[in-house]
């Protein structure tokens, strides 16, 4: 069974374009969670997804920022016109559950951004 | 409501020895407490969790102690290895929430 895979796993973005990120799920996960690390911060949650539909999005800064996570498909995180600040390791995870006793989630290896 | 606190931000252990990382919340609505084990430039691993309707929970060297009163939880790393030489995060979550507040994380160092 795969584990949560995310790409690229390195994206360098100047000033201004476009970052997307991509997560697949683990096999028989439906629920999907982005996150944000810093340097030498820890992780902060973002946005969590069902299929089609955004659950949670307290996380997510007000503009700029958007998550999708289609039908048929990865989750993407996009990031337009990215500024310096934007600078980080974006992980994926990925749970079987919601609102169950257990919260298991899995993380991806990472996307780390890097905006010049 | 929503922040974890942990401590020490970074550990040194001698091999065989303990470690010991700490964690107070706010938001009493928390009722999963999971520990992450990060390497650098990998993602962070689940290692071990709880529920507040146990004390302790022991999956081989890592124990997880948990006072629900003081709304604290550490993690017990017996028998430190220098393998185990990574960045801890202890996070929690509400059952319903689902989204996970980390710690800031613990660094931890095993020296041989």
């Amino acid at each position: 069974n795969a584990g949560v895979m995310q790409n690229p796993r390195h994206l360098v973005r100047r000033r201004g374009q476009e970052a997307r990120l991509r997560c697949s799920p683990m096999k028989g996960h439906s629920h999907v969670y982005w996150y944000r690390q810093l340097p030498e911060e820890g992780l902060k949650f973002m946005v969590y997804l069902q299929k089609e539909n955004i659950i949670d999005e307290s996380g997510m800064p007000k503009e700029r920022f958007s998550a999708e996570f289609p039908k048929e498909g990865p989750s993407i995180l996009r990031i337009q016109q990215v500024v310096r600040g934007d600078s980080a390791a974006y992980f994926c995870a990925s749970s079987p559950l919601s609102g169950g006793l257990l919260n298991e989630q899995y993380f991806g290896p990472g996307t780390r951004l890097t905006v010049t | 409501q929503q922040q974890v606190k942990q401590s020490p931000q970074s550990l040194i252990v001698q091999k065989g020895g303990i470690s010991i990382i700490n964690c107070a919340y706010e938001n009493t609505a928390f009722d999963y407490f999971p520990w992450y084990q990060q390497f650098p430039g990998k993602g962070p691993a689940l290692l071990i969790a709880i529920r507040p309707d146990v004390s302790e929970k022991k999956e081989g060297r890592f124990t997880i102690s948990f006072n629900k009163s003081a709304k604290q939880f550490s993690l017990h790393i017996m028998d430190s290895q220098p393998g185990d030489s990574a960045t801890y995060f202890c996070a929690a979550s509400k059952a319903a929430g689902n989204k996970l507040t980390f710690g800031g994380g613990t660094r931890v160092l095993v020296k041989p």
